[in-house]
C-alpha cells in the first residue's frame, strides 16, 4: 500500500508569516513529488513539483525534498489571506501513477 | 484555452441508474485520468489512459468503465450507481506521462440516493 501522509490541519498563520506544510511518503522508490492547491469547492491546481533532493523555489513558494527521510515540504513566504486553501501532496511511484495525500488546510489570518 | 472541460457539474442519481461523465481537453495531452475525491481520503485514481487507444485500471475501478473516444475525450460510465459512489469526480490530463503534473477539470459532484 502506497501511503502519503499529511496533517489535516487546520494550520493557522498570521498574514505575512511563513507557512510550512509537510508530507511524508512510504515508498523509497518514489520519483517525483508535487504540490497542489485546492480552494473550497474547486479543483486542484498545480503549484510546483520537485524531483531532486534539496530546495526548489518559485516566487513565494519553496519545495523541499529529503529522500533519505522520505518527506517533502512546502514553504509559503509572506503568506496572504488568498493562500487560504487545502494543499495536496502527490507522489509519483511509477509512470502514470500518483498517490495523493488527503491534504492540509491552511488558514491565513489578516 | 478551456483546458479540461467536464460535464455535468452536478448530478443526482437513484440507486441502480446509469450515467456517463464526459471529459475533454484541448491541450493536446496524451494521458487522461479519472479520480474521485472523498472527505478525508484524498484523491483516488479510478482509471487512466496513457495514450489514445489504451485504458488501465487505477486504485478503485470497481463499478466503473471508461472509454477513450479520441485523443481529446475520455468518458467515465457508472453502469448501476450505488450510494458508495457518491463523490466528487475529477478528470485530469497530462503530457509526458504526468512528469510535469496534472491539469484538472472543474469536477462533477455526484450524489446517489
Amino acid at each position: 500500500q502506497k501511503e502519503v501522509e499529511q496533517n489535516s490541519g487546520p494550520l493557522s498563520v498570521p498574514e505575512g508569516a511563513i507557512a510550512s506544510l509537510n508530507c511524508t511518503y512510504s515508498d523509497r522508490g518514489s520519483q517525483s513529488f508535487f504540490w497542489y492547491r485546492q480552494y473550497s469547492g474547486k479543483s486542484p491546481e498545480l503549484i510546483m513539483f520537485i524531483y531532486s533532493n534539496g530546495d526548489k523555489e518559485d516566487g513565494r513558494f519553496t519545495a523541499q525534498l529529503n529522500k533519505a527521510s522520505q518527506y517533502v515540504s512546502l514553504l509559503i513566504r509572506d503568506s496572504q489571506p488568498s493562500d487560504s486553501a487545502t494543499y495536496l501532496c502527490a507522489v509519483q511511484y511509477n509512470f502514470n501513477k500518483f498517490y495523493f495525500g488527503s491534504g492540509t488546510k491552511l488558514n491565513v489570518k489578516p | 484555452n478551456a483546458g479540461v472541460t467536464q460535464t455535468p457539474k452536478f448530478q443526482v442519481l437513484k440507486t441502480g441508474q446509469s450515467m456517463t461523465l464526459q471529459c475533454a481537453q484541448d491541450m493536446n495531452h496524451n494521458s487522461m485520468y479519472w479520480y474521485r475525491q472523498d472527505p478525508g481520503m484524498g484523491l483516488r485514481l479510478i482509471y487512466y489512459s496513457a495514450s489514445e487507444g489504451t485504458t488501465d485500471k487505477g486504485e478503485v475501478p470497481n463499478g466503473y468503465n471508461v472509454s477513450r473516444l479520441n485523443k481529446r475525450e475520455f468518458s467515465l460510465r457508472l453502469e448501476s450507481a450505488a450510494p458508495s459512489q457518491t463523490s466528487v469526480y475529477f478528470c485530469a490530463s497530462s503530457e509526458s506521462m504526468g512528469d510535469y503534473g496534472y491539469t484538472f477539470g472543474s469536477g462533477t459532484r455526484l450524489t446517489v440516493v
